[in-house]
């Protein structure tokens, strides 16, 4: 069974551009979430997808940050414009949903902003 | 608030035994999750408790306190390819939401 997928693994941009990251979660998967990992730290939150309803984005800093998921699939994450301070790893996750299930991880983008 | 508490660093050599300590404070509890993440790559899940007791998966071992508000994460035997950090998680509630993980602790394991 494959993993979850993200693309691309590394990015590299000036800040101010933008850049967007794209994730195929686990086949049959309903919920997928997007994580920031800083260095040293644990993932953190971004947004949550039940299907395609986005049902958790209070951690999203929606006036530079947007996200996705057509058809309750694919999911794409979009900075616009990137800030040195989003240089990080953003990762993504799926889970089967509705329940106390297991998330499984991406191998994550890693961003950096110079 | 939400807080999760685990050693930062410990080291260890090959075929030793080592516990890694998380506590937590958070808003519900519905399971606690361990995942190793090797440098540069995806965390990958190790266990899950949601009941208090010791659950067994070959080399790792995790237990869980609720009332305490205590895990840990017991690996024995060591090999090298252990060194990596591993993230203490937490699902508050409502169930189904997402994780709240520790800042992890980095196990370097030598021979």
């Amino acid at each position: 069974e494959a993993g979850v997928v993200q693309s691309p693994r590394y990015k590299i941009i000036e800040k101010k551009q933008p850049v967007a990251f794209w994730c195929n979660p686990i086949s049959g998967h309903n919920t997928l979430y997007w994580y920031r990992q800083n260095l040293g730290q644990g993932p953190e939150l971004l947004i949550r997808y039940e299907n395609e309803e986005a049902v958790d984005d209070s951690q999203l800093p929606k006036d530079r940050f947007s996200a996705e998921r057509l058809k309750g699939v694919d999911s794409t994450l979009k900075i616009q414009p990137a800030e040195l301070g989003d240089s990080a790893v953003y990762l993504c996750a799926s889970s089967l949903g509705y329940g106390t299930d297991t998330q499984y991880f991406g191998p994550g983008t890693r961003l950096t902003v110079l | 608030g939400q807080n999760i508490d685990q050693p930062t660093e410990m080291t260890a050599t090959e075929g030793a035994i080592v516990q890694i300590n998380c506590t937590y404070q958070t808003s519900g509890f519905n399971g606690l999750f361990w995942y190793q993440q090797h440098a540069g790559e995806a965390p990958t899940f190790l266990s899950y408790n949601v009941l208090d007791g010791l659950e067994e998966k070959g080399r790792f071992s995790s237990f869980l306190s609720r009332s305490k508000g205590y895990s840990y994460l017991l690996l024995k035997e060591l090999q090298m390819k252990d060194s990596a950090s591993y993230l203490c998680a937490v699902r508050g509630s409502p169930a189904g939401t997402a994780l709240i993980f520790g800042k992890g602790t980095t196990l370097s394991v030598s021979s």
